[in-house]
């Protein structure tokens, strides 16, 4: 079953502007991660964030953690045309012994 | 490093027939998780090994889906008898530990059952 639930399912935006996702889950967590998945491609690890964060960078994309609301929000800034691709959050439980559970995706689309 | 190598990268069999994925992980990662993703489904978890040990086959479907990791270097996701419900993208990913790190996916085998 999915941990993490992103919103929106699709988004679409033109090139320069903010693209904002976001990701809800159940549990507790250990840490929650976001990959990208270009078409018909494996998925990309872009950043990890742990629970005792709240918010983290790596160039134009920013991760907030609030666990006290169970979500996150990526945000990439500047887009370009390249980060056309489906963004998944993903979550480990707080727990030994269980593995990244995905959400259902984001699809973003940046038109130029 | 060349990255998780899966093979093949297309598969296309009969119904019954026996399916055999493979995968490759990166040198030094003590973890390896296989995934299938569907458009109904999105991304489930299957298996995952952490030092060649099955830890959580909760995610296998059914008695069909096997799995088993002779090696550190070595994995086999086996389909017997295949039907035409397991067409999917599987994918194989690595990672230093299960919980701490990133995963590293493969390219995955896109399997189709007709």
């Amino acid at each position: 079953s999915q941990q993490g639930e992103e919103d929106p399912q699709a988004l679409s935006i033109q090139e320069g502007e903010n693209a904002t996702m976001n990701c809800s889950y159940k549990t507790s967590i250990n840490n929650l991660q976001w990959y990208r998945q270009n078409s018909g491609r494996g998925l990309v690890h872009l950043i990890l964030i742990r629970s005792n964060e709240r918010e983290k960078h790596s160039g134009r994309l920013r991760v907030t953690l609030d666990t006290s609301k169970k979500s996150s929000s990526l945000l990439i800034t500047a887009s370009r045309a390249a980060d056309t691709a489906s963004y998944f959050c993903a979550t480990v439980h707080n727990q030994a012994g269980t593995a990244l559970i995905f959400g259902k995706g984001t699809t973003l689309s940046v038109s130029s | 490093d060349a990255g998780v190598i899966q093979s093949p990268r297309h598969e296309v069999t009969e119904m019954g027939q026996e399916v055999t994925l493979r995968c490759k992980p990166i040198s030094g990662h003590n973890s390896l998780f296989w995934y299938r993703q569907t458009m109904m489904r999105g991304l489930e978890l299957l298996i995952y090994f952490n030092n060649n040990v099955p830890i959580d086959d909760s995610g296998m479907p059914e008695d069909r889906f096997s799995a088993k990791m002779p090696n550190a270097s070595f994995s086999t996701l086996k389909i017997q008898p295949s039907e035409p419900r397991d067409s999917a993208v599987y994918f194989c990913a690595s990672s230093l530990d299960n919980q701490a790190y990133g995963y590293t996916f493969g390219s995955g085998t896109r399997l189709t059952v007709v």
